[in-house]
């Protein structure tokens, strides 16, 4: 098992929709957590970070269950600039997972 | 203030001949950090260093050496390179390593061995 996993998606959705991804991790002792967005052939760039009570951004909103081992993002009211590649981050084991792809479509 | 900075950008090799990738960040950040990413693989971290005189070895080192010149600087070499090397390669900076530090990433290189 790796020790970040994603679904890779492809996610394509329609502008307005509310879409989520998860991001499992094998390590139980794992502290901190973070999304980054990466978009076509340009550098991840940090999203949002994880906080254990969950957090939101705006449209946004970030989610930890320590319990299952899992993070999660949750997108509403999707824009078509949403469009990107959504990379979860375990930060103390400096794990990237593969990404999971979004597009959004008018 | 550039952030983080690599070069070359694009770089074609044939096997066995080497080369050095070059990074540097203005952020004053003690940590440095060189990933790659290959297609449905992610990054993959390949050596980091926590401060100026470390370096320590990630998850996929092999065929691969550092150099942390300065605080600013924090080299790639490829002694031989291999096909199996093409790939996109980034470095990252943050404060500190470990837990709870945001890494700012550079344009990355993209890399293909021939």
């Amino acid at each position: 098992r790796k020790e970040v996993e994603q679904d890779p998606g492809p996610f394509n959705v329609p502008e307005g929709a509310t879409v989520a991804f998860n991001c499992t991790y094998s390590n139980s002792a794992s502290q901190s957590f973070f999304w980054y967005r990466q978009d076509c052939r340009k550098e991840p760039k940090l999203l949002m970070s994880v906080y254990s009570s969950g957090n939101e951004d705006g449209r946004f909103t970030a989610q930890l269950n320590r319990a299952s081992q899992y993070i999660s993002l949750l997108i509403r009211d999707s824009k078509l600039s949403d469009s990107a590649t959504y990379l979860c981050v375990v930060n103390n084991d400096m794990r990237f997972g593969a990404g999971t792809r979004l597009t959004v479509k008018p | 203030n550039a952030g983080v900075t690599q070069t070359p950008k694009f770089q074609v090799l044939k096997t066995g001949q080497s080369m050095t990738l070059q990074c540097a960040q203005d952020m004053n950040h003690n940590s440095m950090y060189w990933y790659r990413q290959d297609p449905g693989m992610g990054l993959r971290l390949i050596y980091y260093s926590a401060s100026e005189g470390t370096t320590d070895k990630g998850e996929v080192p092999n065929g691969y050496n550092v150099s942390r010149l300065n605080k600013r600087e924090f080299s790639l070499r490829l002694e031989s390179a291999a096909p199996s090397q093409t790939s996109v390669y980034f470095c990252a900076s943050s404060e500190l390593a470990g837990i709870s530090y945001e890494q700012y990433f550079g344009p990355g290189t993209r890399l293909t061995v021939t």
